[in-house]
């Protein structure tokens, strides 16, 4: 079966300080992987979303960047944090275009607060 | 591109039905699907409803699906507290895998 993982589950950083959250997949192969957050007000906003390595599309502008360095893995970063980069930062993933049903499996997040 | 609108809050009594709406824009979205979000957890895919399809039931949960109002329903029956949550409509728009949330409907379970 596939599962999700992320990590860490919380970080606490100062404003200025980089960022690297990790998120990967197991159990299927060349899954389409996105980056969602959710800040308070609970929308969800798709941030980035990748269709296999090296593929990343950006859907907002802003200081965070995302890479796929391997099939099942992806990460979001950043170099300097913003106070309003605080949020749940959640990881997806759905079967590769053309799937069944395109629903897509999400981890169980990461709360980031930005001091 | 997309919209994806829901209520924002919902407080029904523990046995009572819930029903959770959602309206969406565009009309070319294949699948709608129900997540659900429990207190400082991800997502949780709960059912959905591919768009040649009027109504899905699956054991407490039933999808009302009326294509030309672009309207989405959820009904949760004989409604727990444990059903206690925040769910989200979704839809696909342009680019079949993108999904695009509603801001999510919190539904309150009273004792």
């Amino acid at each position: 079966s596939q599962t999700i993982h992320q990590w860490p589950a919380t970080l606490v950083q100062p404003v200025g300080s980089p960022l690297s959250l990790e998120c990967t997949v197991e159990g299927t192969s060349n899954p389409n992987l996105y980056w969602y957050r959710q800040a308070a007000g609970r929308g969800l906003q798709l941030l980035f979303y990748s269709v296999g390595i090296g593929q990343i599309s950006s859907e907002v502008p802003q200081n965070l960047s995302a890479s796929r360095p391997q099939d099942r893995q992806f990460i979001l970063s950043s170099k300097k944090l913003l106070l309003s980069d605080s949020g749940f930062y959640l990881c997806a993933w759905s079967v590769p275009t053309g799937g069944p049903s395109y629903e897509q499996y999400f981890g169980p997040g990461t709360r980031l607060t930005v001091t | 591109g997309e919209d994806v609108e829901q209520s924002l809050f919902l407080s029904v009594r523990e046995g009572d039905s819930s029903v959770i709406n959602c309206t969406y824009t565009d009309s070319s979205s294949t699948y709608l699907y129900w997540y659900k979000q429990e207190p400082g957890a991800g997502l949780q895919l709960l059912t959905y409803i591919f768009s040649n399809m009027d109504m899905k039931q699956d054991q407490r949960l039933t999808v009302l699906l009326n294509k030309k109002d672009k309207h989405l329903s959820l009904r949760i029956a004989d409604t727990q507290t444990g059903d206690s949550a925040i769910y989200f409509c979704a839809g696909t728009g342009a680019g079949s895998y993108q999904l695009t949330f509603g801001k999510g409907t919190k539904l309150s379970v009273i004792p």
